[in-house]
């Protein structure tokens, strides 16, 4: 099992729809989570961070978090072409530095 | 702007033959981290730096080594590059927070 596992994709929406990315995780004590965005051949970027259980809003974007289920979302309102990207999840464990992450998801936004 | 400078954006190299990959920081920050990513993969960490204090991942291979003679900069040395080397490598450093700050990567061919 994968210690972050997200669905490869592609995703495809129409500019305007809501677009949904999934992400879980393995391990029960992780503290921190990321959403990254990465266009293809460049480097991530930061787009949500959440700590804590329930939703947490910036801009367009909604990040939610259930430790119970061990599971973070991302919601992109309003979708537009230049979101066509790949998404990250990465997770801090308890006791580590460094950031794990999944192997993304790939957004095409459909003008 | 303060950030995470990698040099060069691509490098070309030979099979087997060494290569040394840089990243400098004018963040400050104390930790630097290089991650490997493959085509469609999640990124990789292979070893982070917290100040001096090296870690390396168990699965990282020995053909991977790592300096960092002060705070602003890191080296990835490749000393046998295989042909499945051929991937992005990305540094990023992290501060008091639990943001990373990535570089724009080093994309490494090997031919």
């Amino acid at each position: 099992q994968k210690e972050v596992e997200q669905n490869s994709g592609p995703l495809s929406v129409p500019e305007g729809a809501i677009a949904s990315l999934n992400c879980t995780y393995s391990d029960r004590g992780s503290q921190s989570f990321f959403w990254y965005r990465q266009y293809s051949g460049k480097s991530p970027e930061l787009i949500m961070s959440i700590y804590s259980n329930g939703d947490k809003e910036d801009g367009r974007f909604t990040a939610q978090l259930n430790k119970a289920s061990q599971y973070v979302s991302l919601l992109i309102r309003d979708s537009q072409p230049s979101d066509s990207a790949t998404y990250l999840c990465a997770v801090r464990n308890k006791g580590r530095r460094a950031l794990t992450f999944g192997s993304g998801t790939r957004l095409q936004v459909q003008p | 702007d303060a950030m995470v400078i990698q040099n060069p954006r691509y490098q070309v190299t030979q099979f087997g033959k060494p290569v040394t990959l840089s990243c400098s920081q004018t963040l400050n920050h104390n930790v630097m981290y290089w991650y490997q990513q493959k085509s469609s993969q999640a990124p990789k960490l292979l070893f982070h730096y917290y100040d001096k204090d090296f870690n390396n991942e168990a699965d990282t291979p020995d053909n991977f080594q790592s300096r960092r003679p002060n705070t602003s900069f890191c080296f990835l040395d490749i000393r046998s590059p295989g042909l499945g080397d051929a991937a992005m490598y990305l540094c990023a450093t992290s501060g008091t927070g639990e943001k990373l700050f990535f570089g724009s990567g080093t994309q490494l061919s090997v031919l």
